[in-house]
């Protein structure tokens, strides 16, 4: 257990309404990542952090902007949801600074947008 | 590019039966592969890793072995249980790119 909680678990909101996520970690890790699951596709990469204020973009990142105001906590932010946008959504933190060290995740968040 | 390519699902097998998922990949340099197990309704855990050409990862009973020269890391398991029944990422990362390259994914069910 690498001390990471996301909240909300479960949230359903409707087409063009903004959508915050958060992630929690208790362990003071510096990289810290956003992925989303769907099926046919695996997890994908959305934006990842790697320190207070340093942020950049991942593969599927249009439509998402995330903010790192302290080491603890990564945000990730739909400013006008899509249902393009429904999705589980899980972060991550990187165990070490190393880029072959493993990645750990927490237990996501279902988003339904309608 | 970056890239992992996994067997389709659903992988359907009796308990005790031998396992194989296979995974092949693209990649630049020398990538850490690994692979990850999802059960139903929980994140994703780590099962195993390997970080150069003809290691062997292992746990719970899973093995997976580097194989720089067909570009693969097959999940292997002797004798699978009813509890084995989840999904399986295969994924590499390239320390270059610092960013886990994932496959789309193997369901596993495994039947009494």
């Amino acid at each position: 257990d690498a001390g990471i909680t996301q909240s909300p678990r479960h949230k359903v909101t409707e087409t063009g309404t903004p959508v915050t996520l958060r992630c929690h970690q208790t362990e003071n890790h510096r990289y810290m990542y956003w992925y989303r699951q769907d099926p046919g596709h695996g997890l994908r990469l959305i934006h990842y952090s790697y320190g207070v204020k340093d942020t950049d973009k991942g593969e599927v990142s249009d439509g998402y902007s995330v903010s790192r105001s302290k080491t603890e906590d990564f945000l990730l932010t739909l400013e006008s949801a899509t249902s393009s946008q429904t999705s589980v959504y899980f972060c991550a933190i990187r165990q070490g600074d190393r880029g072959y060290n493993e990645q750990f995740f927490g237990p996501g968040t279902r988003l339904t947008v309608l | 590019g970056n890239s992992v390519t996994q067997m389709e699902g659903p992988v359907t097998l009796s308990e005790e039966a031998f396992l194989t998922i296979n995974c092949t990949y693209t990649a630049t340099g020398y990538p850490s592969l690994f692979w990850y197990v999802q059960y139903p309704g929980e994140g994703l855990q780590l099962l195993l890793k390997a970080t150069k050409a003809d290691d062997k990862g292992s746990n719970k009973g899973f093995e997976a072995t580097y194989r720089k020269e067909t570009t693969s890391f097959h999940l292997e398991k002797g004798s699978v249980q009813v509890s084995d029944s989840a999904v399986y990422f295969c994924a590499l990362i390239n320390t270059g790119f610092q960013k886990l390259v994932f496959g789309t994914g193997t369901r596993l069910l495994v039947s009494p």
